[in-house]
This record gives C-alpha cells, structure tokens and sequence, in this order.
C-alpha cells in the first residue's frame, strides 16, 4: 500500500497563477484533509471531506476551493494564487481520530 | 483564537535525558489528543495519543500525562536519543475526528550526542 501521496512534490507558481493538487489514499477511508503548514504556526485545516461528493470549510479556507469526486481522491485548487499561499501543504485521510499524512507538497509563490 | 498552546518552541536535552513538552487546550469538547512527530521534509507521522478517561499512557520511552481538570496534557520523552531530534506537534479533535486536528505549533526538539 502507497498510503496518502501528493502530485506534485514541488511547485512554483507566479502570482495569480492556477493550480491543483492532488492527494490519493489507498486506505479506503472516508474522510481527507488539506492542512498547510508555515513556520512556528503548526498546521492549519484548511478543507475536508467527511466523504465522497461531500466538502466542509476548515479554519483557513479562503483563497482555496477543494472537490472529493471520488473516494480516494482529495484535490486542493488555488484559482489565483498569492505570496501569502506559500506553504507546505500536506493531504491526510483517516476512518476516525487516527490521521495518517502525505509527504507533503512545498508551493512558492513568487 | 489558538485553540491548543504548545510549549516550549524549541527544546535541547542530551542524550539519554528526559524530554518534555507541554500543551494545553481551551475547548472541552476535545476528546481525543495526539501527538505527532515530524522530521525535515516528511509529513507528520502519529506518535502516541490519548483519551481523557486515562490521565497516563506508555509506548515504549514515550509518555503522555494528562490533567482533564487543567486541561493540560504532556508528552515525556524517557532516555532520549539523537534518533529522537523532530519536530512535535500536540493535536486535539472531537466528535470521531472527521471535523480534522487542531494542532499546537510545535516544538523543535535537538537531542545532543
């Protein structure tokens, strides 16, 4: 078993640029989650999926849109992206309180 | 509003040492409280976690202690080791966990040889 992954593993994009990122879990689990991480501010919720077709704000959504078409695919989009959206984004899944993370996608955003 | 306070942010014991690092919590609603080990370039990976039914919980050299009526919990890092050297995060979540983790934000830990 894979686990979680995320495409790509490293991106820079230039203001107002697009993009999406994926993550995939192999674990049949219900629920996913977009975090982002920044320096001395842990990591934050940004949008989860309790299921498939189904979405919920977390604690810092805007900027960002998310889609759970199918089960094992979590896909975060920035529609035009800002310096700010720098981060490290991580995707993780879980079937309860156990969360389990991908490696982790590094995102510049000049 | 930080829902979880993790202290210290960065942390030097020696090898073979205690390690302790402290978080507490504002929302009694938090039910289930983890603690996730990081190491550069990787994602967080679960360490140990507990239930505020149990105010102790071992695996191995690490310990959670935790104080319901504080709203305090800990973890305890027994003869600490250079393979130690991470990043910790405390978490806490509620309801079955599909809401997500909120995540203390962090303590850098540097076990020296």
């Amino acid at each position: 078993n894979a686990g979680v992954t995320q495409t790509p593993k490293f991106r820079v994009l230039k203001t107002g640029q697009s993009m999406t990122l994926l993550c995939a879990q192999d674990m049949n689990h219900e629920y996913m989650y977009w975090y982002r991480q920044d320096p001395g501010m842990g990591l934050r919720l940004i949008h989860y999926s309790v299921g498939e077709g189904t979405t919920a704000k977390g604690e810092v959504p805007d900027g960002y849109n998310v889609s759970r078409l199918k089960k094992q695919n979590f896909l975060l989009g920035l529609e035009s992206a800002a310096p700010s959206q720098t981060s490290v984004y991580f995707c993780a899944s879980s079937y309860g309180v156990e969360q389990y993370f991908g490696p982790g996608t590094r995102l510049t955003v000049t | 509003q930080q829902q979880v306070k993790q202290s210290p942010q960065s942390l030097i014991v020696q090898k073979g040492g205690i390690s302790i690092i402290n978080c507490a919590y504002e929302n009694t609603a938090f039910d289930y409280f983890p603690w996730y080990q990081q190491f550069p370039g990787k994602g967080p990976a679960l360490l140990i976690a507990i239930r505020p039914d149990v105010s102790e919980k071992k695996e191995g050299r690490f310990t959670i202690s935790f104080n319901k009526s504080a709203k305090q919990f800990s973890l305890h890092i027994m003869d600490s080791q250079p393979g130690d050297s991470a990043t910790y995060f405390c978490a806490a979540t509620s309801g079955g966990g599909a809401d997500g983790l909120t995540f203390g934000k962090g303590t850098h830990l540097i076990i020296q040889p």
